[in-house]
């Protein structure tokens, strides 16, 4: 069965980081396109970060040189390094195999993370 | 970036209805389309892929067309279990933009 669960959310002061991972089970996370999107409360959905088959990462504009995107494959997880947090990080974070070539299917349960004093 | 504009932002309907969703790009996405239904409190689920690619196991009273900068999602038959925020998203560009999403009523 194709699964994505996550976890690592929480509430964050700004400036602090969390790691959010991603454990998937059905497919192999380093041979797949996998990304990052978050969706801030009562909002949209926007595309956070990519990583590539052959580690190549690409990020947003808005989370640049703040969040990384990584992944283990020996225990089939990707990784949301998420560094220099400010009060517009919060939002639900969602893992989902997907990119380039392709819809972004399936996705995790997704995890919120709150940024605020 | 590509901007996707959806219309409308929310949309009333009845059960049986016949539905349609629209999605503009800013520039040429070719075929570059999915769309996605998100029901309250759940992760979005992929419905239809390269603008009109029915994803497995999606009802077929789901459709998508349209290339280059317009396209629509329609929905046949509108049933009770339709009541989600439909997006559509490019991926012609490594920004991935979605639309900013159609409310979906009964």
């Amino acid at each position: 069965e194709v699964q994505l669960v996550q976890s690592g959310g929480g509430l964050i002061q700004p400036g602090g980081s969390l790691k959010l991972s991603c454990t998937v089970s059905g497919f192999n996370v380093g041979t797949n396109y996998m990304s990052w999107v978050r969706q801030a409360p009562g909002k949209g959905l926007k595309w956070v970060a990519l990583i590539y088959s052959d580690g190549t990462t690409k990020s947003a504009d808005s989370v640049k040189g703040r969040f990384i995107i990584s992944r283990d494959s020996s225990k089939n997880t990707l990784f949301l390094q998420i560094n220099n947090v400010r009060a517009d990080d919060t939002a639900v974070y969602y893992c989902a195999r997907g990119g380039p070539l392709r819809g972004f299917d399936p996705w995790g349960q997704g995890t919120l993370v709150t940024v605020s004093s | 970036d590509i901007q996707m504009t959806q219309s409308p932002s929310s949309l009333s309907a009845s059960v049986g209805d016949r539905v349609t969703i629209t999605c503009q790009a800013s520039q040429d996405i070719g075929n570059y389309l999915n769309w996605y239904e998100q029901k309250s409190g759940k992760a979005p689920n992929l419905l239809i892929s390269d603008a009109s690619n029915l994803e497995e196991g999606v009802p077929s009273r789901y459709s998508g067309s349209g290339s280059g900068t317009d396209f629509t999602l329609t929905i046949s038959s509108l049933q009770p279990e339709d009541i989600a925020t439909y997006y559509c998203q490019e991926y012609e560009s490594l920004s991935f933009s979605f639309g900013q999403g159609t409310k979906l009523e009964i």
